[in-house]
């Protein structure tokens, strides 16, 4: 059975801190990783990532890939009370022709001025 | 360009009950994917529909069936409903050549008294 971990699962922070949002997983059949933000229904894309070490940017925010020791990390820079939400990673271990994602719990991010 | 959009954002049904939720992905997507989300959980994935048929399954109880409409659209369908049942019904949809990125809907609140 797929498996995914995210670490912590709650974070409260001030604005300007860093932070760092941690996922470890266990699939069968690793194609990607995938990152979103969930405001308050509707989960967000933010990054997907297939291949280690490469860094994904957009912003303040970047993530990275470790295939060969199974996480990925997610940071946010100058976080802002915008931030506030809980981050969601995901992992799609499912076979060809078909995408199956498995969810962690998610990270709850709160940002305080 | 609409994003994915989801009827009705609640709902609330008494045990024994059936519920039809309903999905109209985004424009140029061919794939509708479901997930229910508990509270304080990740989504989990019920199932995958593409070309009308169901493609993959989760974890899920023959309760719940699905349907996918020439327009792509939609239909998730749970019948004898558990106080279990209660959750965030989302939709996502995708490109099928895009890989496992999903943009989802703000889903549909079922509570089941």
């Amino acid at each position: 059975e797929d498996k995914v971990v995210q670490s912590p699962l709650s974070l409260v922070v001030h604005e300007g801190d860093t932070v760092t949002l941690n996922c470890s997983y266990e699939v069968t059949n690793f194609r990607s990783l995938l990152w979103y933000k969930q405001e308050k229904k509707a989960p967000t894309f933010l990054f997907m990532l297939t291949s280690s070490g490469i860094e994904k940017k957009s912003g303040r925010l970047s993530s990275i890939l470790d295939k060969k020791e199974l996480f990925s990390i997610l940071n946010i820079t100058a976080t802002q009370t915008g931030d506030s939400a809980v981050y969601l990673c995901a992992v799609d271990g499912s076979g060809a022709g078909s995408y199956q994602l498995t969810f962690g719990k998610g990270t709850k991010l709160s940002v305080i001025p | 360009d609409a994003g994915v959009t989801q009827s009705p954002t609640h709902l609330i049904k008494t045990r024994g009950q059936q519920v039809t939720l309903r999905c109209s992905p985004k424009s140029g997507h061919d794939t509708v994917s479901w997930y229910q989300q508990a509270l304080g959980q990740g989504p989990q994935f019920i199932f995958q529909y593409y070309e009308e048929e169901e493609r993959q399954r989760g974890n899920f109880p023959d309760r719940f069936s699905g349907h996918q409409f020439p327009n792509y659209s939609s239909e998730l369908n749970v019948n004898a409903l558990l106080l279990g049942d209660s959750a965030l019904y989302l939709c996502a949809s995708s490109r099928t050549d895009a890989g496992a990125k999903l943009f989802f809907g703000s889903g549909t609140q079922l509570s089941v008294l």
